[in-house]
């Protein structure tokens, strides 16, 4: 297995334009996780995708954030209009469940989002 | 919801042993992860504590103390190699969040 793939692995961006990053999780993996990491606020958690229903998006932002996940192998985080404060390493995760439920998480390799 | 608090960092020699705690409040959870992450890189798990006691793998070893809502996490022989950021991560069991600590920075030195 290719394990969790992110695209694109960085990303400079003008303040106030959109910005989509992408996500394909391990396959068979029911639960998709997008964190955002900065130094000041550590490793934070956007929102949470189970079977492909958001869960718990009460870590998104504000208004200007939003991720779907059409399919079991796709999700995306959309940040529009973007923000310099907003400059940070994305990551998403996927993880099992069953007998490895609660277990471990698959990190993708992150997108490092710089907003200038 | 659930908090971790973790060392912000960790100074240890070549070949030493070094523990990084965690402490944790938490409504019900599947047990205690721990991952290590190096600059510029992913989380990577290390280990996991589902019940109470020690796990061994390798020079690593984990602990988990439920009642105490504490764990730890035990670096063997340390190289420097091992000079990375180290999470201890829940899963709630009702939200089924996965929950990061704010990480405690090793610095290995020879």
């Amino acid at each position: 297995d290719a394990g969790v793939i992110q695209s694109p692995r960085h990303e400079v961006t003008e303040m106030g334009q959109e910005v989509t990053l992408r996500c394909k999780p391990i396959s068979g993996h029911n639960s998709l996780f997008w964190y955002r990491q900065t130094m000041m606020r550590g490793l934070e958690l956007l929102i949470y995708f189970n079977n492909n229903v958001p869960i718990d998006d009460s870590g998104m932002p504000e208004d200007r954030f939003s991720a779907k996940m059409p399919n079991a192998s796709f999700s995306t985080l959309k940040i529009q209009p973007s923000e310099p404060r907003d400059s940070a390493v994305y990551f998403c995760a996927s993880s099992p469940t069953g007998s490895r439920l609660g277990i471990e998480a698959f990190f993708g390799q992150g997108t490092r989002l710089t907003v200038v | 919801g659930q908090s971790l608090e973790q060392p912000s960092e960790v100074t240890a020699v070549e070949g030493a042993i070094v523990q990084i705690n965690c402490t944790y409040q938490t409504s019900g959870f599947y047990g205690l992860s721990w991952y290590q992450q190096h600059d510029g890189g992913a989380p990577t798990f290390l280990s996991y504590n589902a019940l109470d006691g020690l796990e061994e793998t390798g020079r690593f070893s984990s602990f988990l103390s439920r009642s105490d809502s504490y764990g730890y996490l035990l670096l063997q022989e340390l190289q420097m190699k091992d000079s990375a950021s180290y999470f201890c991560a829940v899963r709630e069991k009702y939200g089924q969040n996965f929950v990061f600590g704010p990480g405690t920075r090793l610095s290995v030195l020879p």
